[in-house]
């Protein structure tokens, strides 16, 4: 099993409406989770940090679940801007783990 | 205020070239750092990571080394390139252990 794991997508959406994405990861130690976005051949751009009591910043919205170990983000309102692929990162220790990432169109 | 630094940002190379990809960060001290590789259209993969001078750890066994030969710089070596070898690779660093991770811009490595 992999250690953080993703819907790959594509999720297809119209502009306007609300999408949400989940990560699960395996290892019960995991300490800090954070999104990433990442643009077509552009590094990755740290999104929001996630934490336990559920944070926002402004359309978006992070959740943890520890118990069942998943993280979520939810984008509320999406903007064509939105378009891009978004990665689940989990920190264990020293390492710091990616999904694979999940991708979003968003359709005019 | 913390920037990093990764060059060059495009290479072609032969099969069974040799390799080194910099990266430096500036603006903080002791910083973690880590090299990543991602193939065309799939996830990124860690390779190497350091948390101090020439401490180094790998993740997957292959073709490439890294080395930390001041605290602020972090080097990507491979003696002999392979064709397997192409892809992005990123160079990141954080300031303590769980915290969040900031990316240079990338190098595109196309072995030919």
């Amino acid at each position: 099993r992999k250690e953080v794991e993703q819907d790959p997508g594509p999720f297809n959406v119209p502009e306007g409406a609300t999408v949400a994405f989940n990560c699960t990861y395996s290892n019960s130690a995991s300490q800090s989770f954070f999104w990433y976005r990442q643009d077509c051949r552009k590094e990755p751009k740290l999104l929001m940090s996630v934490y336990s009591s559920g944070n926002e910043d402004g359309r978006f919205t992070a959740q943890l679940n520890r118990a069942s170990q998943y993280i979520s983000l939810l984008i509320r309102d999406s903007k064509l801007s939105d378009s891009a692929t978004y990665l689940c990162v989990v920190n264990r220790d020293d390492k710091i783990i990616f999904g694979k990432g999940t991708r979003l169109h968003i359709l005019p | 205020s913390q920037t990093i630094h990764q060059w060059p940002a495009t290479l072609v190379q032969p099969v069974g070239s040799p390799l080194s990809l910099e990266c430096t960060v500036e603006g903080t001290s002791n910083p973690n750092l880590y090299w990543y590789r991602q193939a065309a259209g799939r996830g990124l993969q860690l390779l190497f990571y350091s948390v101090g001078i020439g401490q180094i750890s790998s993740e997957v066994p292959q073709n490439l080394s890294a080395s930390r030969p001041q605290d602020r710089q972090f080097i990507l070596s491979s003696k002999k390139l392979l064709l397997s070898d192409s892809g992005f690779y990123l160079c990141a660093w954080a300031g303590q252990i769980n915290e969040k991770l900031f990316f240079g811009s990338g190098t595109q490595l196309s072995v030919l």
